[in-house]
């Protein structure tokens, strides 16, 4: 499978433990994007990288959230001390260099589950 | 105000007819234009994209951006059950991040 790889597909934890998704984008891409859906909602921009930097965070990613690109290659996420609101698909996404020209392959998404 | 605005629906028709989605944008900024169509628990998988005013077919499916007036459509002609899904607009401009309308929830019958 070519695509774009998110582990866990679902996650279900207790409010105040902390939780880490995984994103394996394609592997000829530089960019890569994590978004996050909510029922009934479109994906909202969180954060993005273009290889190891991360250029762009949006004001939805408190202190609790931190992302990293170790190597270029693959992404973590990873939610601190989980709040009942932080219950949501998080989708990740990736593009080619000329990423404003070309088309972004999204991955099936991790649900989170906070109880 | 959104910079996103989409119909949410839902949005229920008979088999074989010609469905019509919407979004209308806000900011003049925004050079490209995407459909994804997403699957109940599924992540969004791209159906159309454009990056200049004017129509843009696809089988079944056409896309229509008018950057005059803000405003992108996405036509499906003959619709299908298995065309039944959550349709969601995107735009961006040069950073390649997307903004996304809140989706419209179609259900076709057979």
């Amino acid at each position: 499978d070519t695509g774009v790889s998110q582990d866990p597909r679902h996650k279900i934890t207790k409010r105040g433990q902390n939780v880490t998704f995984r994103c394996d984008p394609i592997s000829e891409h530089n960019r890569l994007y994590w978004y996050r859906q909510t029922l009934g909602q479109g994906p909202e921009f969180l954060t993005y990288f273009q290889n190891e930097a991360q250029l762009e965070k949006s004001r939805l990613l408190s202190d609790r959230f931190s992302a990293e690109r170790p190597k270029g290659s693959f992404s973590t996420l990873e939610i601190q001390r989980t709040e009942q609101g932080d219950s949501a698909m998080y989708l990740c996404a990736s593009s080619t260099l000329q990423g404003a020209k070309t088309e972004a392959f999204f991955g099936q998404g991790t649900r989170l589950t906070v109880v | 105000q959104k910079e996103v605005e989409q119909d949410p629906g839902p949005l229920s028709v008979p088999e074989g007819a010609i469905v019509s989605l919407n979004c209308t944008y806000s900011n003049s900024a925004f050079q490209y234009f995407m459909w994804y169509r997403q699957y109940s628990r599924k992540g969004p998988e791209l159906l159309m994209y454009t990056y200049s005013s004017g129509n843009k077919e696809d089988g079944r499916f056409t896309a229509q951006v008018d950057k005059s007036s803000k405003y992108i459509s996405l036509f499906i002609r003959d619709s299908q059950p298995s065309d039944s899904a959550t349709y969601l607009c995107a735009m961006k401009g040069n950073t390649g991040k997307l903004i996304f309308g809140q989706g419209t929830t179609l259900q076709v019958k057979p």
